[in-house]
Parts: structure tokens; sequence; C-alpha cells
């Protein structure tokens, strides 16, 4: 039962043009949820997280929106650049079940220059 | 400030050997989460643990694996008789207290199992 989907495996970008990066997820108890990249044979890095509260949050070159209706929230990168890419995993969390953080499966992201 | 750091990186075991895990986490931090990545797969919760306490284990399988994390040292994550399918990256994060702190994650262990 996999909660959190990232149906795109991978994405190929433009050097300079927008990445959108796409997560959808099924538990209506997620309340707070986080974006991290990851390179190979290193551990995932925090990059930017949203409140159900919010909508869209923002931070330099990254944007998060979040569709609560749709259950689904999306990571904007604009510009791109060569250094993103990288596997990006959409993470969430439900307060009242604990500190766990519940992962998609990942998105491949390919900048070309 | 050193990150969260983990030992062994690579780890090669025989079917039906003991796997040790070890995760310091950030100074100041005294909440730690170990989190199992399968080939091709996302990270999969498997405990959390606050200093001498399991607080969440509810993401770990019922036998050969136990966690723990002492007052002093580092969390130890324990596979006892490890078969192929343990074969995955263990990532330990950690962060400073409980409630909406981002989670910090080490460069992660790779467990081989031959």
């Amino acid at each position: 039962d996999q909660q959190v989907k990232q149906n795109s495996p991978s994405l190929s970008v433009q050097e300079g043009r927008i990445s959108i990066l796409n997560c959808d997820y099924t538990n209506s108890m997620f309340d707070y949820f986080l974006w991290y990249k990851k390179y190979p044979a290193e551990g995932p890095t925090f990059l930017i997280s949203i409140s159900s509260i919010k909508d869209k949050n923002e931070d330099g070159r990254f944007t998060v929106f979040l569709n609560k209706s749709a259950k689904h929230l999306s990571l904007h990168i604009v510009p791109s650049q060569p250094g993103d890419s990288a596997v990006y995993f959409c993470a969430a969390n439900d307060k009242a079940a604990g500190n766990k953080l519940t992962f998609g499966g990942g998105t491949r992201v390919l900048v070309k220059p | 400030n050193a990150g969260v750091m983990q030992n062994p990186r690579h780890l090669v075991r025989r079917r039906g050997q003991e796997a040790r895990l070890r995760c310091s986490p950030m100074k100041g931090h005294s909440h730690v989460y170990w989190y199992r990545q399968l080939p091709e797969e996302g990270l999969k919760f498997m405990v959390y643990l606050q200093k001498e306490n399991i607080i969440d284990e509810s993401g770990m399988p019922k036998e050969r694996f136990s966690a723990e994390f002492p007052k002093e040292g580092p969390s130890i994550l324990r596979i006892q008789q490890v078969v192929r399918g343990d074969s995955a990256a263990y990532f330990c994060a950690s962060s400073t207290r409980s409630g909406r702190e981002t989670q910090y994650f080490g460069p992660g262990t790779r467990l081989l199992v031959l």
C-alpha cells in the first residue's frame, strides 16, 4: 500500500528551463510534506517543506505547491542547473502517527547543459 | 559541525551472519531514525529512538532486527542471521527534538548479503 507516489520515475530537462516534479498521496492525515534530493552513494539532503496550512512555499530556486483537495504536491525548480541532476524524493508526515516520514519512490532528474 | 555519521559505509556479509550498523547523530541531536532503501525504491521507515528509548518501531521486521540508542555512544541497528533480502541501503537520520523538526540524513550503509 503505497501512500506516497511519484508517478514519473525520470525527468529530463534543459539547463535554464523549469523542472516540475509531482507527488500524490492517499493518506488524508498527512499534514506536512518535504522534498529531499539524493546523489548516488550519498544520503538524502533536505530541500524544502510545506505544512498543510499553506499552499505554497518558496526558497530560492525551489517552490513547493500543495493542493490538499487533490492530495497532490509539486516541486518547481527554476532555473534548472546541471548540479540539480539527482533523485528527488517526496516525503510526508502525519503528526498524530509520530515522527516517521513516508517516502515516495523518487524521480530521477537529468539536467542537460 | 559534523553531519550524521554512519559506519561502515559498505558491509558484506554471508547468509546467517550478523550485521551491525552504527549511526552517530549530528551534535546536539537526540532523536535518531533508521530507514531502509531497497534497490529502485524509496526509503521506508524502520524505527525511531531517543536516548535509551525506542519510541516507534512500527517499521521494524518482527524477527532478526533490533535497534538501540544507548546513553553513550552511537545508535546501533543489528540484523541477526542475515538473508539475501536484507541487502539494501540503510540510512540513519537525526533531529534536534520531536515534532516538525527536519530530519538530517547520514550517507548510509550499503549492506550486501552473499
